[in-house]
């Protein structure tokens, strides 16, 4: 299995701060790279796939970079909307596995 | 507009067996371009990958679940199952379907349905 780690797990920022979450998988998988927005009790809501592509209706200041092994999500200026769970994924193959979370909280 | 909906019972007594249905509305379940999963995600924990199937039968298991897991569709319905034998309290979640295509994300989801594992 590929296993999926990010960092830091958690996260203290304050509204306007630029975020930058790390996911490195333990081999390459390309750019078969997804991030996760969740927020509690809601269900996860798909940021970026195929490590930048930006889904359609997600903000600008939300970008994903990396290929290979590491990867990275930044948010450029956060929001007060910004504040949940974000989760990375690898599609490369199955099992496809997830990244332990990292909770992004008000400082 | 696709929507996913999971149902089934919210309690299973241990060592029986986990029954969900979800329900694909506002597409085709048999669109080629597409994958159809379910994932779990314990109280308080993050996202665990059950399995995939396509609409054609085929499927894919996480081995950590595979001898205790099986995925099935139904055209005809547009709806896919996931059955989870011999269930423990471990296997305690909030279940989610959705749907991803090949090395792309899960772009739809289900709204998630909580299952306990208790006597």
């Amino acid at each position: 299995d590929i296993q999926m780690t990010q960092s830091p797990s958690s996260l203290s920022a304050s509204v306007g701060d630029r975020v930058t979450i790390t996911c490195r998988a333990s081999q390459s998988i390309s750019d078969y790279l997804s991030w996760y927005q969740q927020k509690p009790g809601k269900v996860p809501k798909l940021l970026i796939c195929s490590a930048s592509s930006l889904q359609s209706g997600v903000p600008s200041r939300f970008s994903g970079s990396g290929s290979g092994t590491d990867f990275t999500l930044t948010i450029s200026s956060l929001q007060p909307e910004d504040f949940a769970t974000y989760y990375c994924q690898q599609n490369y193959n199955t099992p496809h596995t997830f990244g332990q979370g990292t909770k992004l909280e008000i400082k | 507009q696709l929507q996913l909906q999971e149902s089934g019972p919210g309690l299973v007594k241990p060592s029986e067996t986990l029954s969900l249905t979800c329900n694909v509305s506002g597409g085709s379940i048999s669109g080629s371009s597409y994958y159809w999963d379910w994932i779990r995600q314990p109280p308080g924990k993050g996202l665990e990958w059950i399995g995939t199937i396509y609409y054609s039968g085929t499927t894919y298991y996480n081995p950590s679940l595979k001898s205790r897991v099986t995925i099935s569709v139904d055209t005809s319905k547009n709806q896919f199952s996931l059955k989870l034998t011999s269930v423990t309290a471990a296997d305690t979640a909030v279940y989610y379907c959705a749907r991803h295509s090949a090395h792309r994300g899960y772009d739809h989801w289900g709204q998630g349905t909580l299952v306990t594992v208790s006597s």
